[in-house]
């Protein structure tokens, strides 16, 4: 069974701390892997995405990585700020299908305090 | 910012009535989508579309419709709401695959979201 899995589920950090959010993943076969963030009550937006052939992508302060052999992603976040408050969803789409299946993860729900 | 736009943005209706979920965007995908997502779970795909007159169920079992008349245009319909329908929709449209030499595939863009609660 397809599945994404996060953790922790949870997440409180103050300001100007670096914090890693972990993901693993059972999708087969591998397409690519997203991170998203999902501030409350708004839509998931895109922060990366990899390919199988991809380990390391950065975009500004965020940084995933991504192990396609022990199928496993983390999300760093370097120097949190306040707006960095939201919910980060780790989503796996897999390559059997021409629709590109995504299976999203729970989140992980990330609290900055000043 | 993506051009994907839905309306309401949050609706309270009582049991029973009909209710229509409009979404629409401006960037020409032929491909769109409705997720359900309650809080601190993850999203169900409930419809999706290839393009205009197509449209198939998803995952998650729902007693929905949607339609695809127009590309830029994929509308949700409730026709007796229930209790059981309070969550979060969100629609999405995608571009065309890359393939890995270029961007990845299928990239999505989310829409707001609409908050329904049946009361």
């Amino acid at each position: 069974k397809n599945q994404v899995e996060q953790s922790p589920q949870s997440l409180i950090i103050l300001e100007g701390k670096n914090c890693t959010l972990q993901c693993n993943y059972t999708v087969s076969p591998f397409s690519n892997l997203r991170w998203y963030k999902q501030d409350t009550g708004r839509g998931p937006v895109s922060l990366t995405i990899m390919t199988f052939s991809e380990n390391t992508k950065s975009n500004g302060r965020y940084t995933a990585t991504l192990d396609a052999d022990t199928k496993q992603s983390s999300l760093h976040i370097t120097a949190s700020q306040l707006s960095d408050s939201a919910s980060y969803i780790c989503v796996v789409s897999d390559r059997g299908s021409t629709l590109g299946r995504l299976y999203f993860g729970r989140g992980t729900q990330l609290t900055v305090w000043p | 910012e993506a051009d994907i736009y839905q309306t309401p943005r949050y609706l309270v209706i009582g049991t029973g009535k009909k209710i229509t979920l409009e979404c629409s965007q401006t960037m020409g995908h032929d491909k769109m989508y409705w997720y359900q997502q309650d809080p601190g779970m993850e999203l169900h795909l409930i419809h999706y579309s290839y393009g205009v007159n197509s449209t198939e169920k998803g995952d998650l079992s729902s007693e929905s419709t949607v339609s695809r008349i127009r590309t830029e245009h994929f509308p949700l319909t409730l026709e007796s709401a229930r209790p059981s329908h309070t969550s979060q929709y969100l629609c999405a449209s995608s571009d065309e695959p890359q393939g890995f030499a270029g961007k990845p595939s299928y990239e999505q863009y989310f829409g707001p979201g609409t908050r329904l609660t049946v009361t």
